[in-house]
C-alpha cells in the first residue's frame, strides 16, 4: 500500500534557529501534500496545501514566511519552521495524496515532534 | 465550507463490551468521510473510508461505520473492544483537492 515516510521523528532545537521536517511518497507520485499542525490532546489543523511544482496554499493564519513549504518533486515535500520559537511547538504532521489513486486516499506521514527550547 | 463535530471527547468502556463513537459532519460538496486511530506520539492510522457504494463500510480491527446522508452521520462502531483499542479516534471530511478536515476526536478508554 501507499506509503508516506516523515523525518524526522522528533527533534529539539534553540530558539531563533530554524528546523526542515521532510516528507516522502515511498511508493507512490504524491501530486498534492499536506501540511498539518496538532497541539496536546487537540485535533489536527490544516496548515497548507502544496501541489508539485507550484507554491503552496496557506491556510487563514498561518504565515507563510515561517512556514516554508516546498514540493520540489512528485516524491518529496518539505516543511522548514524559520526563526522557530516555544510557542512553534507542536506535532507535526504530513498527509499524502496522488491524483491516480482510485480510492482517493490520503496518507499520512508518522509525524513529527518539534520542541523549540 | 466543510465541518465535522466528535460529539464526545472521551468515551470510557469496559473491556469485550460494544462501543459507538459518534461523527456529524456538514458539507456543501460531495463528501468522502473518514475515520482515522491516532496512538500517544504516532501518525494517524487510516481505519475506514466512505467514498461511494454501500453506505455500510468495514475497516481494519473490527471497525465498521455506517454513512447516513439524512442525518448527516458517520458513527464508527465496534461490537467488542480490547485494551489495545484504547487511542484518540478521529472523524474528518474531505472532498474536491482540499485537504481534510477533521473533528476534534475521541478518546477510547477501555476499561478492565
Amino acid at each position: 500500500g501507499a506509503v508516506v515516510s516523515q523525518h524526522p521523528s522528533w527533534v529539539i532545537c534553540k530558539s531563533g534557529t530554524s528546523v526542515k521536517i521532510e516528507c516522502r511518497s515511498l511508493d507512490f507520485q504524491a501530486t498534492t501534500m499536506f501540511w498539518y499542525r496538532q497541539f496536546p490532546k487537540q485535533s489536527l489543523m490544516l496548515m497548507a496545501t502544496s501541489n508539485e511544482g507550484s507554491k503552496a496554499t496557506y491556510e487563514q493564519g498561518v504565515e507563510k514566511d515561517k512556514f516554508l513549504i516546498n514540493h520540489a518533486s512528485l516524491t518529496l515535500s518539505t516543511l522548514t519552521v524559520t526563526s522557530a520559537h516555544p510557542e512553534d511547538s507542536s506535532f507535526y504532521i504530513c498527509s499524502a495524496r496522488s491524483s491516480l489513486s482510485p480510492s482517493y486516499g490520503y496518507t499520512f506521514g508518522s509525524g513529527t515532534r518539534l520542541t523549540v527550547v | 465550507a466543510q465541518s465535522v463535530t466528535q460529539l464526545d471527547s472521551q468515551v470510557p468502556v469496559f473491556e469485550e463490551a460494544p462501543v459507538e463513537l459518534r461523527c456529524n459532519y456538514s458539507s456543501s460538496v460531495s463528501v468522502y468521510l473518514f475515520w482515522y486511530v491516532q496512538y500517544p506520539n504516532q501518525g494517524l492510522q487510516l481505519l475506514l473510508k466512505y467514498l461511494s457504494g454501500s453506505t455500510l463500510v468495514k475497516g481494519i480491527n473490527g471497525f465498521e461505520a455506517e454513512f447516513n446522508k439524512s442525518q448527516t452521520s458517520f458513527h464508527l462502531r465496534k461490537p467488542s473492544v480490547h485494551i489495545s483499542d484504547t487511542a484518540e479516534y478521529f472523524c474528518a471530511v474531505g472532498g474536491g483537492a482540499d485537504g481534510l478536515t477533521f473533528g476534534k476526536g475521541t478518546h477510547l478508554i477501555i476499561q478492565p
